[in-house]
């Protein structure tokens, strides 16, 4: 079947404005993670969704992000007044189970 | 101490010949462990996942587990030029489900 989507692959803003990325988990996924990863910080954890709940954002870095699912299905990252520094690959992964992540292809952010 | 510790490379490996990666983690309850491929540009792909004591494979990849010693490793056997990447080992710790990364390990197999 079809893998994790993620729209768009490439997202150019200014400083200071919003951002929402989207993710499309495989069919039947009940988890769904967020990552991001940036020049020389390597892979890091935002947040995880089982179902539409959030029971861990701790990898959240400013209350300037904010996610959500619903219907158990697509995930939307939201990042408000956009910053240089949030510049990044963001990453969407989903699970069947609570074991193997299966990636999208990303979205690349780029704040000028 | 970093959670999740790889040797950044590059490990250059002559075409045919076995790539060594290894991995060694923080969190002694962590239970899951998994290795990633990621080639420039692209999203991480998994190759293995392995949760016991032991060796575990997969065609040219065996995933080396030893959790007293808090170490994982990935053994490329006949290494080909396609599998020159960066190779990212993830751990899931004993609280929660995320996945920690390691800085990732770039090999490049040369013809």
């Amino acid at each position: 079947g079809a893998g994790v989507s993620q729209s768009p692959s490439n997202k150019v803003t200014e400083k200071g404005k919003d951002v929402e990325l989207r993710c499309d988990p495989i069919s039947g996924h009940t988890a769904l993670y967020w990552y991001r990863q940036s020049l020389g910080q390597g892979l890091e954890f935002l947040i995880y969704f089982q179902g539409n709940s959030a029971p861990d954002k701790s990898g959240l870095p400013s209350d300037r992000f904010s996610a959500e699912r619903t219907g158990g299905s697509v995930s939307t990252l939201t990042i408000q007044r956009t910053q240089q520094e949030d510049s990044a690959v963001y990453l969407c992964a989903s699970a069947a189970s609570l074991n193997e992540q299966f990636f999208g292809p990303g979205t690349r952010l780029t704040v000028l | 101490q970093k959670e999740v510790e790889q040797n950044s490379g590059p490990l250059s490996v002559p075409e045919g010949a076995i790539a060594s990666l290894n991995c060694t983690y923080s969190d002694r309850g962590s239970q899951s462990f998994f290795w990633y491929r990621q080639y420039s540009g692209k999203s991480p792909e998994l190759i293995m996942s392995i949760y016991s004591n032991g060796d575990k494979e997969d065609g040219r990849f065996t995933a080396q587990l030893n959790k007293a010693s808090q170490y994982v490793s990935l053994l490329i056997r006949d290494s080909q030029p396609s599998d020159s990447a960066t190779y990212l080992c993830a751990v899931k710790g004993a609280a929660g489900n995320k996945l920690t990364f390691g800085g990732g390990t770039r090999v490049l197999v040369k013809p």
